[in-house]
């Protein structure tokens, strides 16, 4: 099984700030990666995949880079709505698997 | 306006059963993989199954390999996650999820339905 590491765990954060989540995958996916946003008792929601590929409706200044095992979602200036737990999915092969997810919090 | 929504969650004894079911609308169902993702309390994301559009291919994670059974009905554009020998560690919220998730995203979720297996 394909195991993904993410980092930092949690960040504290102000509004406007930049912030970077890595995702480490265990062996090479390409750029089979998504990131999910999810906010206290509600569903996960789609923001990146394909490692860059923003999904309809997401704002801009979310983003996704990297290919092969290390990868980044960053933030460009931190909004009220951002502060919300991302996890990170490598989409390569089954099991599909996720990150153990990074709390944004406010600073 | 893509919708899927779950039910069937509730309280069960350890060893019991429960199925699942989703909903779905707003979409042409039947040309799309599905899967299922749950939550345990205070945890992280698991992936459980995964159905391929036709119903004929299914994927499961090992730690409910032999007790779940994905399907799907497309007449009824419905999924279904039947769960066996239920366990106190398959305590979760359950997720359905438009997709395979394999080089294709889950792109739209349900709510989620949980599931609380304890005596």
């Amino acid at each position: 099984d394909i195991q993904m590491t993410q980092s930092p765990s949690s960040v504290s954060a102000s509004v406007g700030d930049r912030i970077t989540i890595t995702c480490r995958a265990s062996q090479a996916v390409s750029s089979w990666l998504a990131w999910y946003q999810q906010k206290p008792g509600k569903a996960p929601n789609l923001l990146i995949y394909a490692a860059s590929s923003l999904q309809s409706g997401v704002p801009s200044r979310f983003s996704g880079s990297g290919s092969g095992t290390d990868f980044t979602l960053t933030i460009s200036s931190l909004q009220p709505e951002d502060f919300a737990t991302y996890y990170c999915q490598q989409a390569d092969s089954f099991p599909l698997t996720f990150g153990g997810g990074t709390k944004v919090e406010i600073k | 306006e893509v919708q899927v929504l779950e039910s069937g969650g509730g309280l069960v004894q350890p060893g019991g059963s429960l199925r699942l079911s989703c909903t779905a609308s707003g979409f042409t169902f039947s040309i799309y993989a599905m899967t299922w993702v749950r939550q345990a309390p205070g945890k992280g994301l698991e992936w459980v199954s995964t159905v391929s559009t036709s119903g004929g291919g299914t994927y499961n994670a090992d730690s409910v390999k032999g007790r779940f059974t994905i399907s799907r009905d497309n007449s009824k554009n419905t999924l279904y996650l039947q769960m066996n020998s239920l366990r106190a560690e398959d305590t979760a919220v359950y997720y359905c999820a438009k997709g395979s998730g394999r080089q294709q995203p889950l792109d739209y979720w349900g709510q989620g339905t949980l599931v609380t297996v304890s005596s």
